[in-house]
Formats: C-alpha cells, structure tokens, sequence
C-alpha cells in the first residue's frame, strides 16, 4: 500500500488560497489519490479524488503531476470553517481497497 | 446518496461490560466495510475490513476475540467491544466502500463515529 507523507500543520488566514502537497512515491498504476477532511469528534469527509492531471468541485482542486508522485489539495479563499485535519489517501482500484490513513495535515486559519 | 448511519454517537460503559456499535448504509449495498479507531490527536487507525456473509479480517495487533465484527446483510455491519477497559475509550469509526459510476474507481463514505468511554 502506498504511503503517504503531507505536512503535519499549516497556517492560513481567512480569505487566503491554501494548497497542501501529499508525497506518494509508491503509487500504483491503479491507485487514486482521495483527500478527506475531518473536524474533531466527526468522520472524515470526502474532499475531493483523482487519478491524474487537474481534478476540480465546488469544493476544491486536486493537482497531480504527470509522474502521480505528488499531489496538491487547493483550497480557495479559506474560511474559519475550514480548520480541520486534511487526508490525502492512496487507494486501489482492487479487491480490497483499504484506506490507511497518514498522519493528516492539520489546517489552522485564522481571523 | 452513499450515506452511513453510525450509531451510537457516544456511549459510557462500565468496565467489563460489552459495548455494540451500528454502521448502516442507508441507500446502497456495502458489501465492503472498514472499522477504525481513533485516539484524541492522532490518525485514524484500521482494525478491521469487514465483507458481508464471511469473516472480517482484521489488522495485525488488533484481538479478534475483542473486537467481534458481524456484517451479516450488505446494509449492516457492527462492532462489539467485549469485556471493555478504560484503554478501549477511544473514537471508533466505521467507512463503507461505494463504486464510483462509471467505473472510476472507489469512493469511501464514513460514519459520524462513536464516542466510547469506558470508566
């Protein structure tokens, strides 16, 4: 399974651009690149997910570079609400398809 | 759509009782569930894959007399925490594999989680 690697925290102020980067050097040809959020006491919810190139919602964009080795999570003009734990996950398009979550990146905006 | 219904939300036991924790999948079939924990300030870890109609398999250093799983339908898996101690308090959380349309892949909805706290 491939690991993932992302910043342990990040800063930003309201109104701001954030993009959090994911190291994924071990991605398989049939994996996915997915980023939950999470906020305290609550699951983790689906973000975003991608496979390769530039993948965009309402949400956010999900940025992958032709090599898949990385990816980049951006999130526009963050508000307040967006403090919370970010995920970035590596999954198979396989039988099992487990997700092993990483340490998260941990978004702190402020005022 | 692809929606999981966890419930309880939280729950105190007494220690050496047994605790059931609910995952459902309210408008799809999850053949596939997962089952984490989560202690305060840290990842999610998994325990446990569940497929319906067999065996869950779990994760290395995970008791599986301690943790019994049932995913007895493809809407329906659960959780026991058996002989609970203060160590079991944590945030337990359940996911359900869904198919993305199209064939692109898999995607992974989650539960709301379960507070358990064992004194």
């Amino acid at each position: 399974l491939a690991k993932t690697t992302q910043p342990i925290s990040m800063d930003s102020y309201e109104g701001q651009e954030v993009n959090i980067t994911c190291s994924h050097n071990n991605i398989a040809t049939n994996d996915y690149i997915t980023w939950y959020q999470q906020f305290p006491s609550q699951g983790p919810r689906f973000i975003i997910q991608g496979y390769k190139t530039k993948v965009t919602n309402e949400v956010a964009s999900l940025f992958i570079p032709a090599d898949r080795k990385s990816s980049t999570l951006s999130l526009p003009r963050v508000s307040l609400s967006d403090t919370a734990v970010y995920y970035c996950l590596v999954s198979l398009n396989g039988n099992t398809g487990k997700l092993i979550f990483g340490q998260g990146t941990t978004l702190q905006v402020k005022p | 759509g692809a929606v999981v219904s966890q419930h309880p939300s939280w729950v105190i036991c007494k220690s050496g009782t047994s605790v059931k924790i609910e995952c459902r999948s309210l408008d799809f079939q999850a053949t596939t569930m997962f089952w984490y924990r989560q202690f305060p300030k840290q990842s999610l870890m998994l325990m446990a894959t569940s497929n319906e109609g067999s065996k869950a398999t779990y994760e290395q250093g995970v008791e599986k007399d301690k943790f019994l799983i049932n995913h007895a339908s493809l809407t329906l898996s659960t959780l026991t925490v058996t002989s609970a101690h203060p160590e079991d308090s944590s945030f337990y959380i359940c996911s359900a594999r869904v198919t993305r349309q199209g064939g692109r892949g898999y995607g992974y909805t989650f539960g709301s989680g379960t507070r358990l706290t064992v004194v």
